[in-house]
């Protein structure tokens, strides 16, 4: 079964400085998706970025950016220029029939 | 639009009554999800449902019940709860088994008394 370790329970970050959240998986398959979503107070599950593993090409989406390392099954997450609102739970998630999530680490942002 | 719809969004109930979960969406998804989240954990998978067959039981108790009367709702029935069942439950849709994007719904908060 396919497993996705965070390692950092919890970061934290001053505002408008940058952090980068961690994650490995563990799968057999050649062909699928990696997830990072962010979950704040509300638990609404928010879509933060999507890499696509046959991609080379690292996903970016405004301030946010993916490290995505195929062979070394590595995915890692980089906030740029951290803002208040980027406080929440980050969950990195793994998915070809079914999504498994990584136990998550939760975002601090300092003023 | 993009929409999952879960209702109710707050339901607490006893231990020995029957209530369900309900989930919706119109976006032609044939693959939906239930998950369970407990406080300061990750969802866990309960059930896949693809093509309005269950493919995916991960080994959920039977106080828990599924049903996907048709392609855009998908139930979750409650019987007999205990109170550790007290969690959000998230429901998600994907287009198809083989899709790439899922969409969650805002959940459903259960409250087990």
């Amino acid at each position: 079964a396919q497993t996705v370790t965070q390692s950092q329970p919890e970061m934290s970050v001053q505002e408008a400085e940058t952090v980068t959240l961690s994650c490995t998986y563990d799968t057999s398959e050649s062909d699928y998706y990696l997830f990072w979503y962010k979950q704040p107070p509300s638990r609404q599950m928010i879509l933060v970025i999507r890499q696509e593993a046959y991609k080379q090409q690292n996903a970016t989406e405004n301030r946010f950016s993916v490290n995505f390392q195929k062979a070394a099954k590595s995915f890692s997450l980089k906030i740029s220029d951290s803002q208040l609102g980027d406080a929440a739970m980050y969950f990195c998630a793994y998915l070809d029939n079914d999504m498994r999530f990584g136990a998550g680490t939760r975002l601090t942002v300092k003023p | 639009d993009t929409e999952v719809t879960q209702t109710p969004k707050h339901l607490v109930m006893g231990m020995t009554n029957k209530k369900s979960l309900k989930c919706e969406q119109h976006m032609g998804h044939r693959a939906m999800y239930w998950y369970k989240q407990k406080a300061k954990k990750p969802p866990e998978l309960m059930f896949v449902y693809s093509y309005e067959k269950l493919s995916i039981n991960e080994s959920v108790p039977s106080r828990f019940s599924p049903e996907c009367p048709n392609s855009s709702l998908l139930n979750l029935h409650l019987h007999a709860l205990q109170p550790e069942d007290s969690a959000l439950y998230l429901c998600a849709s994907k287009f198809s088994v083989a899709g790439n994007t899922i969409y969650f719904g805002e959940g459903s908060w259960l409250t087990v008394v």
